[in-house]
């Protein structure tokens, strides 16, 4: 059972370019979560998906953030116009269906550079 | 709202001493408490969780916590460290009454293990 699968592992993107950052969950997983660490930063809750749903995304910046997650396909996190201060790794977590949580299986990330 | 304090940012020790490294939270109410390690440019693997029961909780590779409520603290533990013990360590915690893993990680505390 192959884990939480990120791509690419690095991206690096001129200022004002678009970012499409994909996460493909564990297999039989049907909840997503991203996560940005900024530098010196601990890890901070962006958003909460499930399958054509987006169920909590409190911790998105209100601009150039989105995020989706397919019937099909893996989970995407787009960053449009991307800034200097968007420079950071990004996880990628998923979890099963349950009636409660109990544990998130993390991807190994996505370092995006913006130059 | 919750919030995690990792009350150190570095932790250098030699090998095979112990080590403690230091959780303490704040959150309104009960709550479900993980350490992740995070090993460089890889993503977060859970060491150990403490969901309810025994409150000293055992992990991989040798690590423990303890779940202390009075004190808010979760303290990680091991008696005997290695070399490939150097990492990141984050302490998060999940509200009880939440229903999908919305973790608040703290600061992360770096252990660095010198021969």
């Amino acid at each position: 059972n192959a884990g939480v699968m990120q791509n690419p592992r690095h991206l690096v993107r001129r200022r004002g370019q678009e970012a499409r950052l994909r996460c493909s969950p564990m297999k039989g997983h049907s909840h997503v979560y991203w996560y940005r660490q900024l530098p010196e930063e601990g890890l901070k809750f962006m958003v909460y998906l499930q399958k054509e749903n987006i169920i909590d995304e409190s911790g998105m910046p209100k601009e150039r953030f989105s995020a989706e997650f397919p019937k099909e396909g893996p989970s995407i996190l787009r960053i449009q116009q991307v800034v200097r201060g968007d420079s950071a790794a990004y996880f990628c977590a998923s979890s099963p269906e349950s009636t409660g949580y109990t544990e998130a299986f993390f991807g190994q990330g996505t370092r995006l550079t913006v130059v | 709202a919750q919030s995690v304090t990792q009350l150190d940012s570095q932790v250098p020790v030699f090998e095979e001493a112990p080590v403690e490294l230091r959780c303490n939270y704040s959150s309104s109410v009960s709550v479900y408490l993980f350490w992740y390690v995070q090993y460089p440019n890889q993503g977060l693997q859970l060491l150990l969780k403490y969901l309810s029961g025994s409150t000293l909780v055992k992990g991989i590779n040798g690590f423990e916590a303890e779940f202390n409520k009075s004190q808010t603290s979760f303290h990680l533990r091991k008696p005997s460290v290695h070399i490939s013990d150097t990492a990141e360590y984050f302490c998060a915690v999940n509200s009880r009454g939440t229903s999908y893993g919305k973790l608040t990680f703290g600061q992360g505390t770096i252990l660095t293990v010198h021969p």
